[in-house]
């Protein structure tokens, strides 16, 4: 099975600050990654598919690069609203495994 | 605007069962895979299950092959989970969501296993 690192597993930043979360897998997984954003009680909500495809209506603020086993997910200017637990994803091959989360909290 | 509504969660004791269903509406059904997801209490996001679009293939995560089976309804636009053999540590909110990548999800039914 591949692993999905995700680091850091908690931050603490601004309104303003530029995040990045890193992903990194097992093995190479091409471009099959996809990134997700949770906020509590709810349900999780697709940001990111081929690791740099911004899903419709997600706003531009939100960015992802990464190709093999490297990912990033990039919010450039935090909002309140993006305080969040985000998760990485590969479908590259079965079975689909997440990344343990990256829980951002408000400085 | 997508919509997946999941049903059927609920309160079961240890080696019982329970299906739950997902109904997808405002998207072509057909022509997506779909997945179910899971999320224990206080938990990360746990892959428990896919199908393909014409049902023809299945896969499973290993803690749940054997026990769980997915299927769908491409006439009903309904996506099903049979859950068999049920565990404590099954215990989860339970998600369906659309495209191999996840790209929509419902708002998850509670699976609750204990006696």
């Amino acid at each position: 099975d591949i692993q999905m690192t995700q680091s850091p597993s908690s931050l603490s930043a601004s309104v303003g600050d530029r995040v990045t979360i890193t992903c990194r897998a097992s093995q190479d997984i091409s471009n099959s990654l996809a990134w997700f954003q949770q906020k509590p009680g709810k349900a999780p909500k697709s940001l990111i598919y081929t690791a740099s495809s911004l899903q419709s209506g997600v706003p531009s603020k939100f960015s992802g690069s990464g190709f093999g086993t490297d990912f990033t997910l990039t919010i450039s200017s935090l909002q309140p609203e993006d305080f969040a637990t985000y998760y990485c994803q590969q479908y590259n091959s079965y079975p689909f495994t997440f990344g343990g989360g990256t829980r951002v909290e408000i400085k | 605007e997508v919509q997946l509504l999941e049903s059927g969660g609920g309160l079961v004791q240890p080696g019982g069962a329970l299906r739950l269903s997902c109904e997808a509406s405002e998207f072509t059904f057909s022509s997506s895979a779909m997945n179910w997801v899971r999320q224990a209490p206080g938990k990360g996001l746990e892959w428990v299950s896919t199908i393909t679009s014409g049902g023809t293939s299945s896969y499973y995560a290993d803690s749940v092959k054997g026990r769980f089976t997915i299927s769908r309804d491409n006439s009903k636009n309904t996506l099903y989970l049979q859950m068999n053999s049920l565990r404590a540590d099954d215990t989860a909110i339970y998600y369906c969501a659309a495209r191999v990548y996840l790209a929509y999800w419902g708002q998850g039914t509670l699976v609750i296993v204990s006696s």
